[in-house]
């Protein structure tokens, strides 16, 4: 069975530091990945995907950056935060019957 | 633009009784539908996808799509304190494209 993590499950930061949020897929090779984001109680809107290791494709410019470094990881970062970059951030990935399975998220408060 | 709307934004119903929720897209060319819950805290998870026009059922969850109207619906026998979530409606152009989300309905299910 294919089983999606995100860490951390959550962070506190200030703002102008740097962000690494990580997700990894196990029991599946070369997965769809895809980055989302969502502000408390909002839609999701998604911010990057990725179909092959070490190529990304970014959906909306929000001061972040993605990275796939292996075929079953995805990371998100930045490297200075802004406040309107907290929210929930959720991985997902496309299982075969065309269902987004999402992770548990990365809650992150910037402050 | 919102490409995909819900209604209502908010919805109360008594435990036992049914819930309808709706969603309208304004792009013709989305074809595949979702909808998905999310539990506070947690990330989405897909309830039900229908991609022909018609009824599908799965257990108390019948989804209607109507591809000529652009609109599908979601409707909830029984409701129990448990369906108490953000339920979101998800379209895309393909299978393979990742779905843009509507702005989700708050369901209360009143014990």
């Amino acid at each position: 069975a294919q089983t999606i993590h995100q860490w951390p499950v959550a962070e506190i930061k200030a703002v102008g530091s740097p962000l690494s949020l990580g997700c990894t897929i196990k029991g599946k090779s070369s997965p769809n990945l895809y980055w989302y984001w969502q502000a408390t109680g909002g839609t999701l809107q998604q911010l990057f995907y990725s179909i092959t290791v070490g190529q990304v494709e970014s959906v909306v410019q929000l001061n972040l950056s993605a990275s796939r470094p292996k075929d079953d990881q995805f990371i998100l970062s930045t490297e200075k935060l802004l406040l309107s970059h907290s929210g929930f951030y959720l991985c997902a990935w496309r299982t075969p019957n065309s269902d987004y399975t999402f992770g548990s998220g990365t809650r992150l408060l910037v402050i | 633009q919102q490409k995909v709307q819900q209604s209502p934004e908010s919805l109360s119903v008594p435990e036992g009784g049914m819930a309808s929720l709706n969603c309208t897209s304004s792009d013709r060319n989305f074809q595949y539908f979702w909808w998905y819950r999310q539990h506070s805290g947690e990330g989405p998870k897909a309830l039900m996808s229908i991609f022909s026009d018609g009824d599908k059922k799965e257990g108390r969850f019948t989804a209607h799509l109507n591809k000529a109207s652009l609109h599908v619906s979601l409707h909830i026998r029984d409701s129990q304190p448990s369906d108490s979530a953000l339920y979101f409606c998800a379209a895309s152009l393909r299978g393979n494209n990742a779905p843009r989300f509507g702005a989700g309905t708050k369901l209360s299910v009143k014990p």
